[in-house]
């Protein structure tokens, strides 16, 4: 079974640009969560796609806004970048039923604001 | 809101010698799930255990378990026989059961060094 793979890996951009990042979960995953991971601010819970649903929202500005596909491929945009949006960006994918829980992290993608 | 606490920033162990790290938490809810996770130099989040809060028996995974104080909110690590591959930094998170995925609330982390 593939594992979560997120795309680009390494990015670099100048402030006040925008930037996509792309996450796509393991197969008969449908739940994507997004956390930014800092090294003041740690791991921290940006929002969580279900069916193409936000089921929850973490507390990040407006800028931060993302979307899921009807693959459960998942994306999330930074619009207006600042130099505190510097962070490794990772990606989880899960799969609750009832008693069964699993959930994956992809690789990150590691984005730079310059 | 629930957070998470991990008291030692940084750790060090010889090679095949046992570790603990520890962690914390602070919640009102009685149904939550709590995991330990590693992230290696190469920075890929790696589930090591996973606890219950319903199950009093605490889980082992190979060389690591862990010690489960629902009364204390305390879940610590045990990592026996350490390896030079388990230097990474190890993440307590926790997460609310809510009959779906919910959030992980994650402590900042502690970093373990397995010495040679």
């Amino acid at each position: 079974k593939a594992g979560v793979t997120q795309t680009p890996r390494y990015l670099i951009k100048t402030r006040g640009q925008q930037v996509t990042l792309s996450c796509s979960p393991i197969s008969g995953h449908r739940s994507v969560s997004w956390y930014q991971q800092t090294p003041g601010q740690g791991l921290q819970f940006l929002f969580e796609y279900f069916s193409e649903t936000q089921r929850n929202k973490g507390n990040f500005p407006g800028r931060f806004s993302g979307r899921q596909f009807s693959n459960s491929r998942s994306e999330m945009n930074v619009s207006t970048l600042e130099l505190g949006d510097s962070a490794l960006y990772l990606c989880a994918s899960s799969l609750v039923s009832g008693k069964r829980y699993e959930q994956y992290f992809g690789p990150g993608t590691r984005l730079t604001v310059t | 809101a629930q957070t998470v606490t991990q008291s030692q920033p940084e750790m060090s162990v010889q090679e095949a010698e046992t570790v603990t790290l520890s962690c914390t938490y602070d919640t009102s809810e009685n149904n939550y799930y709590l995991f330990w996770y590693k992230q290696p130099p190469s920075r890929q989040m790696i589930l090591v255990i996973r606890q219950e809060a319903y199950k009093q028996q605490n889980a082992t995974e190979n060389r690591f378990s862990v010690n489960f104080q629902k009364a204390a909110k305390s879940f610590s690590l045990k990592i026996s026989d350490s390896q030079l591959g388990d230097t990474a930094m190890y993440f307590c998170a926790f997460m609310k059961h809510g009959g779906g995925n919910t959030p992980l609330v994650f402590g900042k982390g502690t970093r373990l060094s397995v010495i040679a």
